[in-house]
């Protein structure tokens, strides 16, 4: 079944700068890569996602990279922001009959003022 | 509120006892997905249905864990005679279920604690 890794576990970034998260994925059948924030307490909450037809995504701060060859991709943030400090997970699905999502274990983002 | 609701937000039980709890998802999503999370980990794959039918199960799912959506709408999950691991945060998503929208909308989850 499918593996994903997720690095860093912590990252704590300086207000202003940029912070970037990093996945890898094993199933090469995985076709649908998004990633979630979840504050304290809260729901997960999609940000942003990539299709395996698409290299690159980018929505105002957020932007996502798709390596299909390496089966890594990463989350970009740029200009940090303190609401920017939550846990980040990446998940990876396959587009079968069979579908199911599997998460990474998450990176916790703490954004410094 | 049209998001995914689940009910209750947090459950405190004592270790055999069972357990029901209830996800309505967004109305017009056929697939319907429960994970379970542990503090400082990824939401982990339990088991989905599209409409009525589940189709796929964790081997994390014991017997003691048993889900149905009997109309294809709400869902219900039962542990049965819990184990204090089985304390953990219940998430309930659901996604429109066609292959170009497979955004997954999480529910604010049920709290277990098993003492």
């Amino acid at each position: 079944g499918e593996n994903v890794e997720q690095h860093p576990s912590t990252l704590s970034v300086q207000e202003g700068d940029s912070a970037v998260i990093k996945c890898t994925y094993s199933d090469s059948a995985s076709n649908y890569f998004p990633w979630y924030k979840q504050e304290l307490g809260k729901r997960p909450q999609l940000i942003i996602d990539i299709r395996s037809n698409v290299g690159e995504k980018k929505d105002q701060r957020i932007a996502v990279t798709l390596n299909k060859t390496a089966k890594h991709f990463s989350l970009h943030i740029t200009e940090t922001q303190p609401e920017d400090s939550a846990v980040y997970f990446c998940a990876a699905s396959r587009d079968n009959y069979g579908q199911n999502f599997v998460f990474g274990p998450g990176t916790r983002l703490s954004v410094l003022p | 509120d049209t998001g995914v609701s689940q009910d209750p937000r947090h459950k405190i039980t004592k270790r055999g006892q069972n357990v029901t709890f209830r996800c309505d998802p967004i109305s017009e999503h056929n697939r319907l997905y429960w994970y379970r999370q542990t503090l400082g980990q990824g939401p982990e794959f339990l088991t989905y249905f599209q409409n009525e039918a589940q189709l796929e199960k964790s081997r994390l799912l014991s017997d003691r864990f048993s889900a149905e959506r009997p109309k294809g709408s709400f869902s219900t999950l039962e542990i049965q005679r819990t184990e204090q691991g089985d304390s953990a945060m219940y998430l309930c998503a659901s996604s429109l279920g066609d292959s170009e929208n497979e955004k997954l909308f999480f529910g604010s989850g049920t709290q277990l604690s098993v003492l």
